[in-house]
């Protein structure tokens, strides 16, 4: 198993660009869900699904969206980037939202827009 | 969700045991509470979790009061390599906090 991978690992944007961070996931996990974490702060939850065609906001979602078609695959699209949005993004997966099992994270995504 | 507090950072010598506490104190009944560590920026790492009895994992163990209003990591051997950030989460919904920095100290 790969666990969870996200792809790329590092981006720099323009203001007003767009881009999708990608995860995939090998362990048929239902819920999966997106991160931020700004220099020194923990991490702040964007969005999440709890089973493919099923996503919900998170603490922070303005200026993401997210789908989920497949089981394994849950992207994140950043729709005009702006330097607010400078962070590193992490993806997480783990078994169900409600069954008391551990969560994977991806390595993280550090995006930095200029 | 329910919040923890943490103190923000700790220090522990090399060898020894390294205990960090969390306060849980609005921890529903049902909820379990679950441990995470962050090494330099990687993907947070799971430690453990439980309900109310004691656990313990190849990493850690975890002391949970019998009030479920509190908890203790144990790291019995902490080594330089466990410096990182700790998060004490209430529940599966993985709401994080600041953490606790945890400096191992040679």
């Amino acid at each position: 198993n790969a666990g969870v991978t996200q792809t790329p690992k590092f981006q720099v944007l323009k203001t007003g660009q767009s881009m999708t961070l990608q995860c995939a996931q090998d362990m048929n996990h239902e819920y999966m869900s997106w991160y931020r974490q700004d220099p020194g702060m923990g991490l702040r939850l964007i969005h999440y699904s709890v089973g493919a065609g099923i996503t919900d906001q998170g603490e922070v979602p303005n200026g993401y969206n997210v789908s989920r078609s497949t089981t394994e695959d849950f992207p994140l699209r950043l729709l005009s980037a702006a330097p607010s949005q400078t962070s590193v993004y992490f993806c997480a997966s783990s078994y169900s939202r409600t069954v008391n099992t551990e969560a994977f994270f991806g390595q993280g995504t550090r995006l930095t827009v200029v | 969700d329910a919040k923890t507090t943490q103190p923000p950072s700790m220090d522990c010598a090399e060898g020894r045991a390294a205990n960090l506490p969390c306060n849980h104190s609005t921890i529903s009944g049902n909820e379990y509470v679950y441990w995470y560590r962050q090494i330099h920026s990687q993907g947070p790492q799971y430690i453990i979790h439980g309900l109310k009895n004691n656990e313990t994992n190849e990493m850690a163990s975890l002391i949970i009061t019998e009030d479920r209003k509190s908890s203790t990591l144990i790291l019995p051997h902490a080594t330089l390599r466990d410096t990182a950030v700790y998060y004490c989460i209430n529940g599966n919904k993985l709401v994080f906090g600041a953490g606790t920095i945890l400096r191992v100290k040679s």
